[in-house]
């Protein structure tokens, strides 16, 4: 079974800074995909980025980046030039190509002024 | 083009009832997931049908069942309700031809209170 772990509950930034969220999973899969889901206090589970496991350059989007290190299992977010509206649940969640998505307990982002 | 719409947004049901909830997907969506949300469990899979066939299921007991409509559109009922069913019940269409998908939208969810 594949397991998704994210070890920080909850962290906090300045406005502007830059902060890295961390995530773990764990699979015998070769081919999966991997995401950042955003769920500010509207509930709402919104897509911040994504990754194809048979892709080896990061993913980008704006000023959201991931390190994905494939041999390591390991899929971090990096948050650039932090914003008031990053403030937010993040779930980390992996999927193989069969449409049921595993997340992680996810991490508390608060970003202060 | 309208995101995925989930009915009712919030519902109070008694212990012992049964429930169901609606989702309609993005238009040409044919892929719905269901997603059981609460502080202790986080977010668990529950099922996912494609093409009005149910192709993958999580780990719930069967009071959890769900069918999908030809036109995408899915329910998800709960028999025999309990207080630990109370959470928040997201939906997520996708945009799949077949096996496998890319990305999840989701609904805004409709938060289920048990008492």
């Amino acid at each position: 079974a594949q397991t998704v772990t994210q070890s920080q509950p909850e962290m906090s930034v300045q406005e502007a800074e830059t902060v890295t969220l961390s995530c773990t999973y764990d699979t015998s899969e070769n081919n999966y995909y991997l995401f950042w889901y955003k769920q500010p206090p509207s509930r709402q589970m919104i897509l911040v980025i994504r990754q194809e496991a048979y892709k080896q350059q990061n993913a980008t989007e704006n000023r959201f980046s991931v390190n994905f290190q494939k041999a390591a299992k390991s899929f971090s977010l990096k948050i650039s030039d932090s914003q008031l509206g990053d403030t937010a649940m993040y779930f980390c969640a992996f999927m193989k190509n069969n449409n049921d998505m595993r997340f992680g307990a996810g991490t508390r982002l608060t970003v202060k002024p | 083009k309208a995101g995925v719409t989930q009915t009712p947004r919030y519902l109070i049901k008694t212990r012992g009832q049964q429930v169901t909830l609606s989702c309609s997907p993005i238009s040409g969506h044919r892929s719905v997931s269901w997603y059981q949300q609460t502080p202790g469990q986080g977010l668990q899979f529950l099922f996912e049908y494609f093409s009005e066939t149910q192709r993958n299921k999580g780990n719930f007991p069967g009071r959890f069942s769900g069918r999908q409509f030809s036109n995408s559109r899915s329910e998800m009922n709960v028999s025999t309700l309990e207080l630990g069913d109370s959470a928040l019940y997201l939906c997520a269409s996708s945009p799949t031809q077949g096996q496998g998908s890319t990305e999840a939208f989701f609904g805004q969810g409709t938060r289920l209170t048990v008492v």
